[in-house]
């Protein structure tokens, strides 16, 4: 069964651009977390999609955003980009009321200069 | 407010000895443990979990323990393997109504296994 995946690996972008990351989860799997790491503030949840709703937000601002579709893929937006949203975006799927387990991919490196 | 902490950033070990990998934990509402490991340019891994009903979980050469009064998770690798060698992560949930797909993870944990 193919992993997670997540385009594009890496991104460069100017500050005040916005930018599109895509995740694709294991089939099968309905639910889509999103997590921001950095150096200082290490994986910090940003918000779970499920059944193209979003179920669970974590304490980012409203320049962050996502959406699901309905074969379970999910992007995730940031627009007016900052210098301090240069990360490694990571994407992890999981059953969604079966297990607690997620699966992760490999992740998006977003620099932001 | 950090409600899973790693204390030990870093932490050396011989090969086929045994490894040891400590978490603490603030919120006594946490239900669900997992460690994870991550080797660079790659997502974390799943490796075990634990639900905070048992004490002990198994899984090969993994074992993770957890003391709920006080507030402690280990893993325990035994024995440990140069391939071990990566950031072990200690991630915590909370029960799925209200809270669903969120995991809350320490800082790391960087193990290194010598030969």
């Amino acid at each position: 069964k193919a992993g997670v995946t997540q385009t594009p690996r890496y991104l460069i972008k100017t500050r005040g651009q916005q930018v599109t990351l895509s995740c694709s989860p294991i089939s099968g799997h309905r639910s889509v977390s999103w997590y921001q790491q950095t150096p200082g503030q290490g994986l910090q949840f940003l918000f779970e999609y499920f059944s193209e709703t979003q179920r669970n937000k974590g304490n980012f601002p409203g320049r962050f955003s996502g959406r699901q579709f309905s074969n379970s893929r999910s992007e995730m937006n940031v627009s007016t980009l900052e210098l301090g949203d240069s990360a490694l975006y990571l994407c992890a799927s999981s059953l969604a009321g079966l297990s607690n387990e997620q699966y992760f991919g490999p992740g998006t490196r977003l620099t932001v200069t | 407010d950090q409600q899973v902490k790693q204390n030990s950033p870093s932490l050396s070990v011989q090969e086929g000895r045994i490894s040891i990998l400590n978490c603490d934990y603030t919120n006594s509402m946490f239900d669900y443990f997992l460690w994870y490991k991550k080797y660079p340019a790659e997502g974390p891994t799943f490796l075990i979990s634990i639900s905070s009903i048992k004490d002990k979980n198994e899984d090969g050469r993994f074992t993770v323990f957890l003391n709920k009064s006080a507030k402690h998770l280990s893993l325990h690798i035994v024995p440990s393997q140069p391939g071990d060698s990566a950031v072990y992560f200690c991630a915590a949930s909370f029960p799925f109504s209200g809270n669903t797909g969120k995991l809350i993870f320490g800082q790391g944990t960087t193990l290194q296994v010598k030969p």
